[in-house]
């Protein structure tokens, strides 16, 4: 069955830090990428998405993200982490091999210390 | 502004009692979709919508049924809330089923 996985449930960094919250998928095909935050009590935002074209993705509030079609990993990363980024982030992958519709992984809880 | 809105946002009733959600899109999209988000589990498509009148499950149905009569609007109907239904709830839309999806603010459902 295809999936995804994020592998940590949570992550601590600490504030101006650098983050890299981590994106597997199993698909047979190239398909869409997508990362998602969700700040508490809030729905969910579009950070970035990797539909073709330049492997190296970059997004709102600082955040860019790497497909590495040979790892299958789509990994988000920021070089210097705000305690605004404190939030839940999600991966989600499309592909219409697969069926109509995103599935997500479980989700990255980021806490910032200061 | 471009938007998906849903009603209630917050929502605690009794087993067995029936309710609905609310969506609406103003953004003209075909494709809505409802999740329910539960911890460690991410968001799971309970159905979906490619367009008027089509509907069809998604990864966990049991207990929802949806109608789509109009484009912008996508109802959750639950006809006999159970306890295990509690979760928060998001409806989507996007152009279609693997583009963006944007997303509603979330309902928040007790079932006691």
């Amino acid at each position: 069955a295809q999936s995804v996985t994020q592998p940590d449930i949570h992550i601590t960094v600490s504030e101006g830090a650098s983050l890299e919250l981590r994106c597997n998928y199993s698909y047979g095909a190239t398909p869409y990428l997508f990362w998602y935050v969700q700040s508490p009590g809030q729905g969910l935002q579009l950070l970035l998405k990797y539909f073709s074209g330049d492997t190296l993705v970059q997004g709102i509030k600082g955040f860019e993200a790497e497909f590495k079609r040979s790892q299958s990993s789509f990994n988000l990363r920021k070089p210097s982490v705000h305690w605004s980024d404190a939030a839940e982030y999600f991966c989600a992958v499309g592909a219409t091999k697969y069926g109509n519709k995103l599935v997500f992984g479980a989700g990255t809880i980021l806490r910032v210390k200061s | 502004e471009a938007q998906v809105t849903q009603n209630p946002r917050y929502l605690i009733t009794v087993t067995g009692k029936k309710l609905t959600v609310t969506c609406s899109q103003n953004m003209n999209h075909e494709y809505m979709s409802w999740y329910r988000q539960d911890p460690g589990l991410g968001l799971r498509q309970i159905y979906y919508s490619m367009n008027v009148e089509v509907t069809d499950k998604g990864d966990v149905p049991e207990g929802y049924k949806v109608s789509r009569k109009e484009k912008r609007n996508f109802p959750l109907i639950l006809e006999s809330p159970s306890p295990n239904q509690t979760s928060l709830y998001f409806c989507a839309s996007s152009l279609t089923g693997v583009n963006e999806q944007f997303f509603g603010p979330g309902t928040r459902l007790t079932v006691l």
